[in-house]
């Protein structure tokens, strides 16, 4: 039992380059969360998805696109990287049915992500 | 100003101290209130859980929730080096909202 785990664990981009983060969780959770931690800045939530099929934006959606393949799959997508998007990424992953935050989230180990 | 203000730290004590960390706010109305760990290069777990005002104890642990003055606690009896790590603080309005998270806490128990 894995839990939640994220590809890759670091990553280091030009401006401009895209890439996809990668998250799966084998917890048969139906709630997957993206965060983004900067130092002094705590954990902010970047997009979450309620279920297969629906995503919801979070407090720091710009420059970035999700998709929820199936049940155990979410990925998050930077189209065209930018300094300002170095950081620390986490998925996460609870058993929420809907968009409440009072469950236990899961965290993967996180992506180290460099923009230059 | 932010919602939720925490010491970064680092915070360092011998071992076998006790431990105070502690979180301040500014919505009067956010009703749950955690507390995660994190050690360093993983990412968090939650420890502690608590709803609305009083104290919960778990083991070594205690979360205290003081509404009145918007100000929430975690004392760590007997502290160990592995609690060595990061503490945040996060809390919310009801279960329709997100998670507001604190910046956290970096504690040092030195042996």
């Amino acid at each position: 039992n894995a839990g939640v785990t994220q590809t890759p664990k670091f990553q280091v981009l030009k401006t401009g380059q895209s890439m996809t983060l990668q998250c799966a969780q084998d917890m048969n959770h139906n709630s997957m969360y993206w965060y983004r931690q900067d130092p002094g800045m705590g954990l902010r939530l970047i997009y979450y998805s309620a279920s297969e099929g629906t995503t919801d934006k979070g407090e720091v959606p710009n420059g970035y696109n999700v998709s929820r393949l199936n049940k155990r799959e979410f990925s998050l997508r930077l189209e065209s990287a930018a300094p300002s998007q170095t950081s620390v990424y986490f998925c996460a992953s609870s058993e929420a049915v809907s968009a409440s935050s009072t469950d236990t989230q899961y965290f993967g180990p996180g992506t180290r992500l460099t923009v230059l | 100003q932010k919602e939720v203000e925490q010491d970064p730290g680092p915070l360092s004590v011998p071992e076998g101290a006790i431990v105070s960390l502690n979180c301040t706010y500014s919505n009067s109305a956010f009703q749950y209130f955690m507390w995660y760990r994190q050690y360093s290069r993983k990412g968090p777990e939650l420890l502690m859980y608590t709803y609305s005002s009083g104290n919960k104890e778990d083991g070594r642990f205690t979360a205290q929730v003081d509404k009145s003055s918007k100000y929430i606690s975690l004392f760590i009896r007997d502290s160990q080096p592995s609690d060595s790590a990061t503490y945040l603080c996060a809390m919310i309005l009801d279960s329709n909202y997100q998670l507001i998270w604190g910046a956290g806490t970096k504690l040092i128990i030195k042996p």
